[in-house]
C-alpha cells in the first residue's frame, strides 16, 4: 500500500539554524509528494510539492527534492525563524488522485 | 477570496447521537475533500467529492457519509456515534482536479463524550 515516513518531533531549534525534516514513502505506481504546513490555530496549507523524480520544490525559503532511488522527500531550509514553527505534514498523492496520504506530521518549534 | 469555510468549529455530542458537518469551498472549486485528524491516527482520508459525484472513499465504516450540493457546498454526516469518532474533521478545496493541492479549512473539533 501506499504510506508515508515522517521523523518523529517534537524538532526545537534556534533562529537561524539548518533544518531537515525526513520523509520516506512507499508507493505503488509514480506519486506526486507534498509538504504542508499547519501554522498554530489554522488549517494546513500547501508549502511545495514535486510531481516526478528528480524535481525540486520550493516556497518560503523551504525546499525538498524527490529522490526516486531512496524514495525521500527531506524538507530542507538553511535558516529558519521564529515564524517558521509550526507542524509539517510530508504527504503523497497517487496517479493525480485528491486522495492524500499523510506522515504523522513533525511539530517544530524555533527559539529566538 | 474568502477561504474554505467549515461549521461548526466546536460541537460536543453524546454517543450514539448523530452530527452533521457542512464546508463551504473556495468560491469556482468544485472538488471537495474531507480527512479525520487525530493524534493517534494523523490525518486520514475520509471521501472526495467532485460536481456532486463521491469520486473517492477512504476506509472508514459506513457511519461515516457526505454529499456534495449543486453550488459545490459539502456535508459530512457520522451517526451511531462512537467515542473513537472524537477527532477534527478538516474540509478541503480544489480548483484544479487531480493536482493534490488541497486548500483546507480550519476544522471542526468534535467531542463524543
Amino acid at each position: 500500500g501506499n504510506s508515508v515516513t515522517q521523523m518523529e518531533g517534537p524538532v526545537t531549534l534556534s533562529e537561524e539554524a539548518f533544518l531537515t525534516i525526513n520523509c520516506t514513502y512507499t508507493a505503488t505506481g509514480y506519486p506526486s509528494l507534498f509538504w504542508y504546513v499547519q501554522y498554530p490555530g489554522e488549517g494546513l496549507q500547501l508549502l511545495l510539492k514535486a510531481t516526478k523524480a528528480d524535481d525540486k520544490g520550493s516556497n518560503k525559503g523551504f525546499e525538498a527534492t524527490y529522490r526516486k532511488e531512496t524514495t525521500s522527500f527531506h524538507l530542507e531550509k538553511g535558516s529558519v525563524q521564529v515564524s517558521d514553527s509550526a507542524v509539517y505534514f510530508c504527504a503523497l498523492s497517487v496517479e493525480g488522485a485528491q486522495k492524500l496520504v499523510f506522515g504523522q506530521g513533525t511539530r517544530l518549534t524555533i527559539n529566538p | 477570496k474568502a477561504g474554505v469555510t467549515q461549521t461548526p468549529r466546536y460541537l460536543i455530542k453524546t454517543r450514539g447521537q448523530q452530527v452533521t458537518l457542512s464546508c463551504s469551498p473556495i468560491s469556482g472549486h468544485r472538488s471537495v475533500s474531507w480527512y479525520q485528524q487525530t493524534p493517534g491516527q494523523g490525518l486520514q482520508f475520509l471521501f472526495e467529492y467532485f460536481s456532486e459525484t463521491q469520486r473517492n472513499k477512504g476506509n472508514f465504516p459506513g457511519r461515516f457519509s457526505g454529499r456534495q450540493f449543486s453550488n459545490s457546498r459539502s456535508e459530512m454526516n457520522v451517526s451511531t456515534l462512537e467515542l473513537g469518532d472524537s477527532a477534527l474533521y478538516l474540509c478541503a478545496s480544489s480548483g484544479q482536479p487531480n493536482t493534490g493541492e488541497l486548500f483546507f479549512g480550519e476544522g471542526s473539533r468534535l467531542t463524543v463524550l
